[in-house]
């Protein structure tokens, strides 16, 4: 089975912070995701990464960045949190195309910007 | 661009009652779609996709789909609803040559005993 793990599952941090998010996958999946979930606003893309230190913008990226240095582990970072990135943030993993091969998510991390 | 609504935020059904949830999509192509399922603490668990060939797809925990590419919609149906159906679930749409799914708002399911 693949596993999408996610460093926390609860977060709390404060206004001005940076925050660090860690995702891991065990496929030797090519396409990582980071999504945010809100409610009534489903999952909304922040960034992905189709291959080692590849990124692409999602469609919310403002206020965001993202590394990869290795192609198990995809880290979403808030440079400066701010209260309106609190959130439930979840990671995905895929091998292809969205299209022709599962997106695998992990459990999600909740953010807390005091 | 590719978008999906969820008509219903919410949806209460009593146990052993069958259970419609309404996708309605807007793109241009045939589009690959697939249903979510997100169990309270959970992340999400793909239920079935829809890619070409038969309109009406079987999924896991038995559910299935049904694709009326007319009426642009990906209904999600169970017959006869458990307790552990309770949870929130997603219409997510992607096309052939695309990474990224757009998902819709989600429902949510309450199951009554």
């Amino acid at each position: 089975d693949v596993k999408v793990t996610q460093s926390s599952r609860y977060l709390v941090k404060r206004t001005g912070e940076k925050v660090f998010l860690e995702c891991v996958q065990d496929m030797d999946h090519e396409n990582m995701f980071w999504y945010r979930q809100d409610p009534g606003l489903g999952l909304r893309l922040i960034y992905f990464s189709y291959d080692v230190k590849m990124k692409e913008k999602g469609d919310i990226p403002e206020g965001y960045s993202v590394s990869r240095e290795k192609k198990e582990r995809f880290s979403l970072i808030l440079e400066s949190a701010s209260t309106n990135q609190t959130s439930m943030y979840l990671c995905a993993s895929s091998l292809g195309l969205a299209g022709t091969d599962t997106q695998y998510f992990g459990p999600g991390t909740r953010l807390t910007v005091l | 661009a590719q978008s999906v609504t969820q008509p219903d935020i919410h949806i209460t059904v009593s146990e052993g009652a069958s259970l419609e949830l309404r996708c309605n999509y807007s793109y241009g192509a045939t589009p690959y779609l697939f249903w979510y399922v997100q169990s309270p603490g959970q992340g999400l668990q793909l239920l079935l996709k829809y890619f070409s060939g038969d309109t009406l797809v079987q999924g896991i925990k038995g559910f299935e789909a049904e694709f009326k590419r007319s009426q642009s919609s990906f209904n999600l149906r169970k017959p006869s609803v458990h307790w552990s159906d309770a949870a929130e679930y997603f219409c997510a749409v992607a096309s052939s040559n695309d990474y990224k799914l757009s998902f819709g708002a989600g429902t949510t399911v309450t199951v009554r005993a």
